[in-house]
């Protein structure tokens, strides 16, 4: 089955301690991204990748990096979390970029205390 | 920048009842336009797409007509169900903006029996 998957799906973590959510997917998808997504806000691009280490910066990457050593995976690193992170996290991919639309992650509810 | 603007929700519908949500755009270049749905508790899924001016795109029941002279793609569809109840976002991916997505706040759809 074709498919994006996200983990850990729900996570509380504490101000400054460093986390990862990984992100996989099984369709050999040249471009993925991350987004995270707030309430009266939408959807907003963290960071994308077009190809394996090619990354760039979406419209919010402060806070969060990302690396791109294999195609199907795309971890999201928050090195120093801080409260303004808490949000839901979705990851994507598609197999090229503007015209293909996207297959989404389950999404990862995090809260910084 | 890029930006997409949608009408704001709630939209509380009767089954049956005609549904249009309202979708505007600025870009500075020649976007691909997307209608996403999410579905309580899960990712976002491709609803429909276009891909250049005029193009309609259709699925389950929906439509939405990429107007370049009005920057505009609006959702509709001609009989909502109960189960069309979720929230909607319209987004853009604009080749000239660095391959950013960009999406709407959402409308959230209520549908009712």
């Amino acid at each position: 089955e074709a498919q994006v998957t996200q983990n850990p799906r729900y996570l509380i973590t504490v101000t400054g301690k460093k986390l990862t959510v990984t992100c996989s997917q099984n369709m050999n998808h040249e471009y993925m991204s991350w987004y995270r997504q707030d309430p009266g806000l939408g959807l907003r691009q963290i960071y994308y990748s077009m190809n394996v280490e090619v990354t760039d910066k979406g419209d919010v990457p402060e806070g969060y990096k990302v690396s791109r050593k294999e195609k199907r995976n795309f971890p999201l690193i928050l090195e120093s979390p801080s409260p303004n992170q808490t949000s839901l996290y979705f990851c994507a991919s598609s197999p090229g970029t503007g015209v293909f639309g996207a297959f989404f992650g389950q999404g990862t509810r995090l809260t910084v205390v | 920048g890029d930006s997409v603007t949608q009408m704001e929700g709630p939209v509380t519908l009767s089954e049956e009842a005609f549904l249009t949500i309202n979708c505007t755009y600025t870009a500075t270049g020649y976007p691909s336009l997307f209608w996403y749905v999410q579905y309580p508790g899960e990712g976002l899924q491709l609803l429909l797409k276009a891909t250049k001016a005029d193009d309609k795109g259709s699925n389950k029941g929906f439509e939405a007509t990429y107007r370049k002279e009005t920057t505009s793609f609006h959702l509709e569809k001609g009989s909502v169900q109960v189960s069309d109840s979720a929230v909607y976002f319209c987004a853009l991916s604009d080749r000239t903006g660095g391959f950013k997505t960009i999406f709407g706040a959402g409308t959230r759809l209520f549908v009712k029996a």
